[in-house]
This record gives C-alpha cells, structure tokens and sequence, in this order.
C-alpha cells in the first residue's frame, strides 16, 4: 500500500481558502486518491475521491497531477465548522475492496 | 437507514474483564470494517469481513482480541482480558465495494480500562 505524506496541523482564518497537499510517491496504477474528515467525538467521513486532474463537490475540490505522486484538497470559504483532522487514503474501496489505511492527518484549525 | 449503529458508545471496565462491542452495518453493505483510534497510533485497522468472511486481521493486535460478523447485519468484536492499554475508541464502518468510494463510520465506542 502506498504510503502518504501530510502536514501534522495547518492553522488558517474563516474565509480563506485551505489548501492540503498529501504525497504519495508510491502510488499504483489501479489507485485511488480519497479524503476523509472527522470532527472531535465522531467517526470519519467520506469529502471526496479522485484518480487523476480534478474533481469538484459541494465539499471541497481535489487537484491531482499528472503523475500523481501528490494531491491537494482545497477547501472553499473555511468556517469555524470546517476544524477538524483531514486524512488522504491511498488505494481503498475500489480496489477489490481493498484496505482502508488511515496516516496520522492533517489537525486544521480555523480560527476567527 | 439509520447509518452504522454501535454499542455501547461508553464502556467503563476494570482490567481483566470481557468486553464486548457491537456492530450492525448498514443494510445491504458488503463490507465491515473495525478501527481502533488512540492518540498515539492514531486510527488503526484491526480487522475487516467482506459477505460476513474475515478477510484481514492482521491489525488485530493480540489473541486476547476476536471479531465475529455471525450474519450481514452484525458484527462484534471482543476483548478478553482486557487491559489498560486497551482503552481507545473503536470505530466500526461499512460499505458496497462497486457502488460508492465511501466508508460510513459509526459513532464509536469510548472503552475505558482501568
């Protein structure tokens, strides 16, 4: 599996735009580049996927080069709401259902 | 559908003791996935069932752990004896490999060993 890199906390105001960079050097061919989100006292929740270019949501949008050794989650206007750890997973559901391996996160912080 | 139901959400137990925490999936999901999340090994895969069949436990950390998916509807998983350093919060998700890239976590199990 591959392994991911990411920043250990990220401090930003409401209404900027946040941006995550995640590296995976090690990708394979067949995997996916998802993005969880989980608040204090719950359990993660699914942003966003991507294989490759960009993908847009209600949520957030994922830059992926052309290699792919690396990805951005770009988050909109943060608001207070938006503090919370961001993990990028590497391989996952579509891979014959393959493991959903967790690194150590990104701890955002918005602040007013 | 109600998303991923565990419990107990808080369980408060003296070392040595079973424990067992419970899962039900939601419905139609084919795949189960148990978590345990602490702060210093942040959130870790113990175990996962694809169609009620354990596929890989080799983040199960001792044999004093088991899990068991009897039907598609429930899960456990059990900690016998349990100790202090079991104390975490377990996180049980699901999902339809093929249909969605998501995961749905529950809301957890506060186990505290003392």
């Amino acid at each position: 599996l591959a392994k991911t890199t990411q920043p250990i906390s990220m401090d930003s105001y409401e209404g900027q735009e946040v941006n995550i960079t995640c590296s995976h050097n090690n990708i394979a061919t067949n995997d996916y580049i998802t993005w969880y989100q989980q608040f204090p006292s719950q359990g993660p929740r699914f942003i966003i996927q991507g294989y490759k270019t960009k993908v847009t949501n209600e949520v957030a949008s994922l830059f992926i080069p052309a290699d792919r050794k690396s990805s951005t989650l770009s988050l909109p206007r943060v608001s207070l709401s938006d503090t919370a750890v961001y993990y990028c997973l590497v391989g996952g559901l579509y891979n014959q259902g393959g493991k959903l391996i967790f690194g150590q996160g990104t701890e955002l912080s918005v602040k007013p | 559908d109600a998303g991923v139901i565990q419990s107990p959400r808080h369980e408060v137990t003296e070392m040595g003791q079973e424990v067992t925490l419970r899962c039900k999936p939601i419905s139609g999901h084919d795949y189960l996935f148990w978590y345990r999340q602490t702060m210093m090994r942040g959130l870790e895969l113990l175990i996962y069932f694809n169609n009620n069949v354990p596929i890989d436990d080799s983040g199960m950390p001792e044999d004093r752990f088991s899990a068991k998916m009897p039907n598609a509807s429930f899960s456990t998983l059990k900690i016998q004896p349990s100790e202090p350093r079991d104390s975490a919060v377990y996180f049980c998700a699901s999902s339809l490999v093929g249909s969605t890239p998501e995961a749905f976590f529950g809301q957890g199990t506060r186990l505290t060993v003392v």
